[in-house]
């Protein structure tokens, strides 16, 4: 079982914002990081260190964390943003956990 | 450009073994970790482990101790990933991604920011 809980699914109209929780009780230490899984492809790093974006991030991916819970949102959520989400953190600095995964549809 | 390239995709019997490749380019292989992750059909992604090019170094995720082995050649720059007995349970797509970091004051701070495209593993009698 993960030890980062996501909601399965998650469905958004295009143009509007979706949030995607990403929970876990050793989270509040953590820095979390968020990848974006297109169906048949690998997963794509779109924030770190909590709020931070890499630089083929776009500024409509965003992220933050409150205690035990860290949250990726998207603004103005566009059709190509279909994909499974994933947050992840380190245990330590090798070992890694992450979430089930979020299935974004844009509809 | 900064890249991991995978081996091709490969389709196995049960009881065989198999090495699968990660090769770096595009930067010092040997300054960055290397983890390998697992995705099975329809599923979400597992942590299998990491190693230091640079001096083999290497974690496992006790879930795949004894599984599968982790093994790196610098002279190559590739890292792989080895089983010396497959199930079908090991049918999957593997991925190696890179481990880079930050730093602040209160420490270091990771992230797997390039990833492979993945192997796809098939095992099947």
């Amino acid at each position: 079982s993960y030890e980062l809980a996501q909601p399965p699914s998650l469905s958004v109209s295009p143009g509007q914002t979706a949030s995607i929780s990403c929970s876990g009780q050793t989270l509040g230490d953590k820095y979390v990081c968020w990848y974006q899984q297109r169906p048949g492809q690998s997963p794509v790093l779109i924030i770190f260190e909590n709020n931070k974006r890499p630089s083929w991030s776009p500024a409509r991916f965003s992220g933050s964390k409150s205690g035990n819970t860290a949250t990726l949102t998207i603004t103005g959520t566009q059709a190509l943003d279909e994909a499974d989400y994933y947050c992840q953190a380190w245990d330590t600095g090798t070992s890694v956990l992450f979430g089930g995964g979020t299935k974004l549809t844009v509809l | 450009e900064v890249q991991l390239l995978q081996s091709g995709p490969e389709v196995k019997e049960p009881g065989e073994s198999l090495k699968i490749s990660c090769q770096g380019s595009g930067y010092v292989f040997t300054s960055y970790w290397i983890g390998w992750v697992r995705q099975m059909p329809g599923k979400g992604l597992e942590w299998m482990g990491i190693i230091y090019p640079g001096d083999s170094d290497t974690t496992y995720n006790p879930s795949f101790q004894g599984q599968v082995t982790i093994s790196a050649d610098k002279s190559l720059d590739t890292a792989y990933l080895h089983w010396s007995s497959l199930k079908a349970s090991d049918t999957a797509i593997y991925y190696c991604a890179r481990r880079s970091w930050e730093r602040d004051s209160s420490g270091y701070y990771y992230h797997l920011d390039i990833w492979g495209k993945g192997t796809t593993v098939t095992v099947s009698s």
